[in-house]
């Protein structure tokens, strides 16, 4: 059984830099088959797929955020991580990584992140 | 936006029949991608509640179902039960989003009471 567990500052500035980790244990992010994603939830909200990359590491991003987003793999950590520019108030929310095959099978408990000066 | 409309809320008595709708398009759903749907309970990460249309995973009770129907999909909860009360929310794939070939689309969810 998979588990998640994001890390990473919960107050960022607005116009610098968010950046996540996912630790995953229980299995290997290199194990072909999954992929590996980051999603959020603005509160009050719903659910936004920011991108997401392959066991591979090929990356996919969603167009509204592309510009800005980068998510990397770290195969001798077995994490994954994601880094957001250029943030806004509009970036603050619950980010929450996740694996599966084409669907979130295995989540982390999710992250608040407050962009705020 | 979501290019997958759910009703924001639904409610039903304690064990009754309660069904959520997800509406598509021929770019998703009406495309033959896959449709999985996922329960939030307040204050926690979603949960897998069915996937590929209509499989539960392990663990899930076999209260809810799902379906799929041209460009829809829906899940069914029969004998509502208190515990059920949560957030529920589709999802799909979109051929039609970015340039690259499509992009992963959550429903815009549906808030479920129980009365």
């Amino acid at each position: 059984q998979l588990q998640l567990q994001e890390s990473g500052s919960g107050l960022v500035k607005p116009s610098q830099t968010l950046s996540l980790t996912c630790a995953v244990s229980g299995g290997s992010i290199s194990s072909g088959g999954y992929s590996w994603y980051w999603i959020r939830q603005p509160p009050g909200k719903g659910l936004e797929w920011i991108g997401y990359i392959y066991h591979s590491g090929s990356t996919y991003y969603n167009p509204s955020l592309k510009s800005r987003v980068t998510i990397s793999l770290d195969r001798s950590k077995n994490q994954f991580s994601l880094k957001l520019s250029s943030v806004t108030a509009a970036d603050t929310a619950v980010y929450y990584c996740a694996g599966g095959e084409g669907r979130g099978d295995y989540w982390g408990q999710g992250t608040l992140v407050n962009v705020s000066s | 936006q979501s290019v997958l409309t759910q009703p924001p809320s639904v409610s039903g008595a304690p064990g009754q029949r309660v069904t959520i709708s997800c509406t598509g398009s021929s770019s998703n759903i009406g495309a033959g991608y896959n449709v999985h749907w996922y329960q939030q309970l307040p204050g926690t990460a979603p949960k897998l509640l069915i996937y590929v249309n209509n499989n539960r995973p392990s663990g899930v009770p076999d209260r809810f179902s799902g379906s799929k129907s041209g460009t829809s999909a829906s899940l069914a909860i029969t004998g509502l039960q208190a515990e059920d009360e949560a957030d529920y929310y589709c999802q799909s794939y979109d051929s039609s989003l970015g340039g690259s070939g499509g992009f992963y689309v959550f429903g815009t969810g549906t808030k479920v009471t129980v009365l």
